[in-house]
């Protein structure tokens, strides 16, 4: 089956850092361009961060410009967000996001999403 | 950055309707513009790519027009499954959605 399946959300204190995962299954992982987009609660979309299918690339939003790091890993079809220095405002559902074609397209599949919740 | 401004916020049409959602951007984006509908407690689903390319799947109801810095999604003939939220975004300079527009029952 075709899917991403984040994990790794929780609820951390103001300051506080976590390490959120996507594990990539059912398509050709390493050829494709895959982002982070995150949904505060009520709130619209906003696009966090993408790394390249080769991995030689990566944008960030400037919300989490220098905050925010994003990796992955071929071997294991997976793709890292580090968040550090987390604020309140960060607070959100965290889906991960595959690019429908090589180099950059529309996002064709999406993670059911993961929550970060920061919060004293 | 470029920004995406969607209108109207909220639209209110009836079944059978034809709904038209305008998005427009600071800058020119080419076609490199989609679409997605997203329900209450579920992940978006792509509609429309290239401005104008149906996703596989997607009902032929849904129709995208437009080129450079105006965009159009349209419903034709709305049906009780097509209420939910929609937003366009671009893809053509990093990446940025608009605020989205709700389509909520009358």
């Amino acid at each position: 089956e075709v899917q991403l399946l984040e994990s790794g959300g929780g609820l951390v204190q103001p300051g506080g850092s976590l390490r959120l995962s996507c594990a990539a299954s059912g398509f050709a992982f390493r050829n494709y361009a895959v982002n982070w987009v995150r949904q505060a609660p009520g709130q619209g979309l906003e696009w966090v961060s993408v790394i390249s299918g080769r991995g030689d690339t990566t944008l960030y939003s400037a919300s989490v410009e220098g905050r925010f790091t994003l990796s992955r890993d071929d071997s294991k079809n997976t793709v890292f967000l580090q968040l550090t220095s987390l604020r309140a405002d960060d607070t959100a559902i965290y889906y991960c996001v595959k690019d429908r074609t090589v180099p950059w397209d529309a996002f064709d599949l999406w993670g059911q999403g993961t929550m970060v919740t920061v919060s004293s | 950055d470029i920004q995406m401004t969607q209108s109207p916020s909220t639209l209110s049409p009836s079944v059978g309707d034809t709904v038209t959602i305008t998005c427009r951007a600071s800058q020119s984006v080419t076609i490199s513009l989609a679409w997605y509908q997203q329900k209450p407690g579920k992940a978006p689903k792509l509609l429309i790519y290239k401005a104008s390319s149906l996703e596989s799947g997607v009902p032929s109801r849904f129709s995208g027009s437009g080129s450079g810095t105006q965009f159009t999604l349209t419903i034709s003939s709305l049906q009780p499954d097509d209420f939910a939220t929609y937003y366009c975004q671009q893809y053509q300079s990093r990446r940025t959605f608009g605020q989205g527009t709700k389509v909520e029952l009358k």
